[in-house]
């Protein structure tokens, strides 16, 4: 079973634009991670947030999260069409935790 | 250097068959997981270990899915008879640190898909 569920589950948006997409989870966490996973490759590393971090910058990409309201959100601003890929957040506490993800489509 | 290996990228098997992939971590990471991902979702848990020890396989669906890593580098997962559920990507990722300090990422192969017909 799946411990974060991504919102929404596809995003389709113009080359140029910011894409966002959100995380919830259940249980308390150690941090929180996303991923990104081209179609038929591995998933990619992208940012970690560590619980007691509100939010964090790496280059295009912009993570918050709110412990409080077990959720999580990032944020690629200036999309391009090569961001076209699967996102994940995975929470980690005794085990790395994947959610079900975001397909995000850039339109060029 | 060399990121994490996975072996063979398809594979094809008729249902009742006997599967073995392999993962080649990168080189010195303690750590190794492997995950199963169906269609459309994210990956799900399967087994971890620390160096040779199988620490967690919780994940593993039946007793007819088998891992190991004898010498705590290259790891096996070996799925027997095998059922056209089991049909996925399964990905081998490896990372530096222990599980439980997961403060540096996992680094994923391209996962074998496997399909059962």
């Amino acid at each position: 079973s799946q411990q974060g569920e991504e919102d929404p589950q596809a995003l389709s948006i113009q080359e140029g634009e910011n894409a966002t997409m959100n995380c919830s989870y259940k249980t308390s966490i150690n941090n929180l991670q996303w991923y990104r996973q081209n179609s038929g490759r591995g998933l990619v590393h992208l940012i970690l947030i560590r619980s007691n971090e509100r939010e964090k910058h790496s280059g295009r990409l912009r993570v918050t999260l709110d412990t409080s309201k077990k959720s999580s959100s990032l944020l690629i601003t200036a999309s391009r069409a090569a961001d076209t890929a699967s996102y994940f957040c995975a929470t980690a506490r005794v085990k790395l935790v994947f959610g079900a993800g975001t397909i995000l489509r850039v339109k060029s | 250097g060399a990121g994490v290996s996975q072996s063979p990228r398809y594979k094809v098997a008729k249902r009742g068959q006997d599967v073995a992939l392999r993962c080649d971590p990168i080189s010195g990471h303690v750590s190794l997981f492997w995950y199963q991902q169906a269609l459309g979702q994210g990956p799900e848990f399967l087994t971890y270990f620390q160096n040779e020890a199988q620490l967690d396989k919780s994940g593993l669906p039946s007793d007819r899915f088998f891992a190991e890593r004898p010498e705590g580098s290259v790891s096996t997962l070996k799925i027997q008879r095998t059922q056209q559920e089991d049909s996925a990507v399964y990905l081998c990722a490896s990372s530096s640190r222990r599980q439980g300090e997961y403060n540096s990422p996992l680094h994923f192969g391209n996962g074998t898909r496997l399909t059962v017909t």
